[in-house]
């Protein structure tokens, strides 16, 4: 079955310690993104990348990191800079940036201070 | 600035209609999806409005207004696993066509 897959499930970081977010997409989908959720709040974009070997920053990229070696793959780091990084991050793909096809999602990380 | 506003919460009873509202105020305009979302899970894909008028599917649909701003969800015979969140988005008219997402508007419907 094609689909966006994420893990882990929940992830709990240590102060000062990076952490990395999967998400690996077999429907063969050029974009992907990453989101932040925060309770009441909507989905605001921390990444994204139209194409393999480069992305652009989102509206809240301070203290994040990706990297796009492969098109099935967008991992997602959050650094000990990130202050505040207790979310949910969800993973998205599309199939070209440009296109009016709509954004699928991946089922979520949640992510914790220890 | 970019601005999608949608209530916070609504209530309704099972088998009734209801319709949640959506304005926005983006520089430029792309089309505009909703999404629903369950409690702890990935958003699914609803809807996509790019012209004015409704758009029908099932017990769900959508309606544009690009001239006031405006959209709607529609969701008729309401069922219990209608509660969720629902989420408005809009594709912004710069270059990157990234979404902007509203807060979302938490649906509860009850017996």
């Amino acid at each position: 079955d094609g689909g966006i897959t994420q893990s882990p499930k929940y992830l709990f970081r240590k102060e000062g310690q990076n952490v990395t977010l999967s998400c690996e997409q077999n429907l063969n989908h050029d974009a992907m993104y990453w989101y932040r959720q925060d309770p009441g709040q909507g989905l605001r974009l921390i990444y994204y990348s139209q194409i393999v070997n480069d992305f652009q920053k989102g509206d809240i990229a301070e203290g994040y990191s990706v990297s796009r070696e492969k098109k099935e793959s967008f991992p997602l780091t959050v650094t000990s800079a990130q202050k505040n990084p207790t979310a949910f991050y969800l993973c998205a793909s599309k199939t070209a940036d440009n296109s009016n096809q709509p954004q699928h999602f991946g089922d979520g990380t949640r992510l914790s201070i220890l | 600035g970019q601005n999608i506003d949608q209530p916070t919460e609504m209530t309704a009873t099972e088998g009734a209609i209801v319709q949640i509202n959506c304005t926005y105020q983006t520089s430029g305009f792309n089309g505009l999806f909703w999404y629903q979302q369950h409690a702890g899970e990935a958003p699914t894909f609803l809807s996509y409005n790019v012209l004015d008028g409704l758009e029908e599917k099932g017990r769900f649909s959508s309606f544009l207004s690009r001239s006031k701003g405006y959209s709607y969800l529609l969701l008729k015979e309401l069922q219990m696993k209608d509660s969720a969140s629902y989420l408005c988005a809009v594709r912004g008219g710069d270059s990157s066509y990234k979404l902007i997402f509203g807060s979302g508007t938490r649906l509860l419907v009850r017996p």
